[in-house]
């Protein structure tokens, strides 16, 4: 069925230095590919997204790239600050249902001091 | 404040109880959705509504039901209770359905004893 896998599921990364996190899809149709940070207490936030006829997109320290012929996405966040640590979650739009949108499990981000 | 309101905030709740989940958007936004939020699960689509006077059913849909009376409002129930709904549910909107940024309320906190 539809599916989204995300790892890992726990990043710790030292303040300064990048983290990625990767993505797969399983639904070829799949055309829309958002990205959500979730801070401690709160819903989710959309920080960037990205469609299927564009390879990368990038806003100041955040990145996304998409691989349509493998089904994979990522996000890299550059030049870490401790503001970046929260739970980080991609989704893909699905098919032909018009409102579905599948999330991955999550990855929990901590910037080390 | 332009936004999504969720009431209530927590509950707790006895097996078997009826309970109705409330949120309102201000923004005028044509789609709906409410989500669940389990540890390593993710978010996963319960119900959404494209429209006001439609809904459709999500991921995981049994043992909840919404109504879309109007635009502003979204409220999930749940009619007879089970500790498997046990769960943080938010409710989200986007102007439009499909391939648009959503916008997550704050989270229902719900425990089913």
């Amino acid at each position: 069925g539809e599916n989204v896998e995300q790892h890992p599921s726990t990043l710790s990364v030292q303040e300064g230095d990048s983290a990625v996190i990767k993505c797969t899809y399983s639904d070829s149709a799949s055309n829309y590919f958002p990205w959500y940070k979730q801070e401690l207490g709160k819903g989710p936030q959309l920080i960037i997204d990205i469609r299927s006829n564009v390879g990368e997109k990038k806003d100041q320290r955040i990145a996304v790239t998409l691989n349509k012929t493998a089904k994979h996405f990522s996000l890299h966040i550059t030049e870490t600050q401790p503001e970046d640590s929260a739970v980080y979650f991609c989704a893909a739009s699905m098919g032909s249902s018009a409102s579905k949108i599948i999330f991955g499990s999550g990855t929990r981000l901590s910037i080390r001091p | 404040i332009a936004g999504i309101t969720q009431a209530p905030t927590s509950q707790i709740l006895a097996a078997g109880r009826r309970m109705t989940l409330r949120c309102t958007q201000d923004m005028r936004h044509n789609a709906m959705y409410w989500y669940r939020q389990d540890l390593g699960l993710g978010l996963r689509l319960i119900h959404y509504s494209n429209t006001a006077g439609t809904t459709g059913k999500g991921e995981v849909p049994d043992g909840y039901s919404v109504s879309r009376a109007n635009t502003d409002d979204f409220p999930l129930t749940l009619a007879s209770a089970v500790p498997s709904q046990t769960s943080v549910y938010f409710c989200a909107s986007s102007r439009v359905p499909r391939d648009q940024e959503q916008f997550f309320g704050p989270g229902t906190r719900l425990t089913v004893l």
